[in-house]
């Protein structure tokens, strides 16, 4: 149980086009998700916190309009970079909390997104 | 705020053999949760163990171990036994009471046959 799909595992865009990243709780109900962005050999770098049902908290230095988050059910929320640039050519990872619990967080598989 | 530093950025270990990937952290929190978790080149986050802040008993998970001082704040993994699949980077993280994880920057371990 506990299992975390993203689609798709890769995308390659043209810069100045939009890109929407799924992340789905396959098993379970998800009232949290977290995204992730990741480059090579660095950490995971918290960009927002996705509630069901409720706008998402970003963390400083992201940008909102840039990087719309939507968490429409308890099994998907899905991240859309806007007018992508290849600066934002990066590792996507998506997490889900379960339950009540705190301290459970499964990840998804993540997502390589790559703008031209 | 909560920091999480893992002071090794590479790692080298023969087969078999046992090495320690070290992580700090600094929190004012009482109720927290640590972990290590396991990102092998596939790229998929693996937990390899949980410890939980209130229990004084360091986990172990098969050959993954841990050394809690939590007055220290000192959270170490030992592995022992390398295997070449343990080849990955390795992430010390934090957890506190609203969910949000804190990384270390990260531990590139690589097993050698």
């Amino acid at each position: 149980g506990a299992v975390v799909s993203q689609h798709p595992s890769r995308v390659i865009c043209k810069s100045g086009t939009s890109v929407k990243i799924e992340c789905r709780s396959l098993d379970f109900q998800a009232t949290t998700m977290f995204w992730y962005r990741q480059f090579p050999k660095q950490s995971l770098m918290l960009m927002a916190t996705s509630n069901e049902g409720s706008k998402a908290t970003y963390e400083q230095g992201v940008e909102k309009d840039k990087f719309l988050i939507n968490h429409a059910s308890l099994t998907l929320s899905t991240l859309t970079v806007t007018s992508a640039h290849p600066e934002d050519s990066s590792f996507y990872i998506c997490s889900a909390k379960r339950g009540d619990s705190y301290n459970e967080q499964f990840f998804g598989p993540g997502t390589r997104l790559t703008v031209l | 705020a909560q920091t999480v530093t893992q002071s090794q950025p590479e790692m080298s270990v023969q087969e078999a053999e046992t090495v320690t990937l070290s992580c700090t952290y600094d929190t004012s929190e009482s109720n927290y949760y640590l972990f290590w978790y396991k990102q092998p080149p596939s790229r998929q986050m693996i937990l390899v163990i949980r410890q939980e802040a209130y229990k004084q008993q360091n986990a172990t998970e098969n050959r993954f171990s841990v050394n809690f001082q939590k007055a220290a704040k000192s959270f170490s993994l030992k592995i022992s036994d390398s295997q070449l699949g343990d080849t990955a980077m390795y992430f010390c993280a934090f957890i506190e009471s609203y969910g949000k994880l804190t990384f270390g920057q990260g531990t590139i371990l690589t097993v050698h046959p």
